[in-house]
């Protein structure tokens, strides 16, 4: 069975353009979660989407959104970059919104200049 | 936000030596997760726990759930060098938002042959 995937692997932007990031889950999983992670914090909860649904939320500004696909596809959006945006990001997929077990993509290397 | 503490941040040991790392809470954790992450990926589950006191093992790593439910520990049996890593202990807490999973800061471990 095919793991999480995420698109592009590597996406270097300049502070004020926005970006958008995709997972694919793992085929049967239908809860995606997000996740920043930098030296400095460490992994940070973004969102997380089941059913289409935002079920649960980090403590990010607006300018971080995402949505869910009915293939339960997901992406997210970064508005208004700013440098402080450079981060590993992580798609993780489980299959349903209370399962504990998620299972990590290889995640979006984004280098903001 | 919340965090774990994990310690040691940092292990850099010989070939064939036992490994502890442990994981601590200021609050009550219904569920702990320990994660490997290699460079350049995502993180990889290794082992999950649901009750106080568990002892699960995967292979030469074996993790426990502690009394309390506020730690957790995992122990790596006779290292090997594709142990290296950064492994992560992460949980919910009881009173956690559904999908929100808090990550501890890892801990680095270097093996020498």
């Amino acid at each position: 069975k095919a793991g999480v995937t995420q698109t592009p692997r590597y996406l270097i932007k300049t502070r004020g353009q926005q970006v958008t990031l995709s997972c694919s889950p793992i085929s049967g999983h239908r809860s995606v979660s997000w996740y920043q992670q930098t030296p400095g914090q460490g992994l940070q909860f973004l969102f997380e989407y089941f059913s289409e649904t935002q079920r649960n939320k980090g403590n990010f500004p607006g300018r971080f959104s995402g949505r869910q696909f009915s293939n339960s596809r997901s992406e997210m959006n970064v508005s208004t970059l700013e440098l402080g945006d450079s981060a590993l990001y992580l798609c993780a997929s489980s299959l349903r919104a209370q399962k504990v077990e998620q299972f990590f993509g290889p995640g979006t290397r984004l280098t903001v200049l | 936000g919340q965090q774990l503490n994990q310690s040691p941040q940092s292990m850099f040991i010989q070939e064939g030596e036992d490994v502890s790392m442990n994981c601590t809470s200021s609050s009550i954790f219904n569920t702990w997760l320990w994660y490997k992450q290699d460079p350049g990926e995502g993180p990889v589950l290794l082992i999950a726990l649901y009750k106080a006191g568990e002892l699960t093992s995967n292979g030469r790593l074996t993790a426990q759930f502690g009394i309390t439910r506020k730690d957790s520990f995992l122990n790596i049996s006779a290292s090997i060098p594709s142990d290296v890593g950064i492994y992560f202990c992460a949980g919910r807490d009881q009173g956690g938002s559904q999908g929100n999973l808090i990550f501890g800061k890892g801990t680095k471990l270097s093996v020498k042959p």
